[in-house]
């Protein structure tokens, strides 16, 4: 069993609609990280979250510590939002990663 | 403009062949990782250093092996015990009071 998994593995969503990308794990964490992955592999970190909820431009993080879950979502999804979204745990020096949710959006 | 640096983009090597992955931060970031990404599957740790001089074994370091004699650098030697070294090749770095990992472009390695 990995230590973070996340959900869907796969999302194809018609632009505007309201995105969920959802991610469990199993390790106790410092900081649970969003990061996003474009189609040439480049990697940017979207947000750090120990608690609560974050919100940048359309995009929104909660973490819920308790049942150790949190969500993305994306308001009004565009289709430049087509990425691919790896949710990633840190505890210790170590980054747990999930596989990776791949996101459609289809103008 | 800080950042990291990651070369060659696209690498090939024979079989048999030891190739080494570039990393270069001007961050001033004490930490530095090097995790292979596969598809279908999560990023996985091979190597990671805290300090100048000092690295320790991820996950998957069979085959792999990393120097860290700079702060700014970080090096990854694919060797030929490695048995199934194609895969994209990502190297972070991290300032160890903080919790934001930031990414290179990656290297993709393909082996014929």
């Amino acid at each position: 069993k990995n230590e973070v998994e996340q959900s869907p593995q796969n999302l194809t969503a018609q632009e505007g609609e309201f995105i969920t990308i959802n991610c469990s794990y199993s390790v106790g964490i410092s900081a649970l990280h969003w990061l996003q992955q474009h189609p040439g592999g480049g990697i940017v970190s979207l947000f750090m979250l120990s608690s609560g909820k974050k919100k940048h431009g359309r995009l929104i993080a909660t973490i819920n510590i308790q049942e150790k879950h949190s969500s993305l979502h994306i308001t009004a999804s565009h289709p430049r939002d087509s990425a691919v979204y790896i949710c990633a745990a840190l505890t210790g020096n170590q980054f747990y990663f999930g596989t990776g949710t791949s996101l459609t959006v289809i103008p | 403009d800080g950042g990291i640096t990651q070369s060659p983009k696209y690498l090939f090597r024979k079989e048999g062949q030891n190739v080494t992955l570039s990393c270069e931060q001007n961050l001033n970031h004490d930490a530095m990782y090097w995790y292979r990404q596969d598809p279908g599957q999560g990023l996985r740790l091979i190597y990671y250093s805290q300090i100048v001089n000092d690295f320790q074994k991820g996950d998957i370091a069979e085959g792999y092996s990393v120097s860290r004699e700079k702060k700014e650098s970080f090096p990854l030697t694919v060797t030929s015990a490695q048995k199934n070294p194609t895969a994209f090749y990502l190297c972070a770095s991290r300032g160890l009071a903080e919790e934001i990992q930031f990414f290179g472009p990656g290297t993709r390695l393909t082996v014929l």
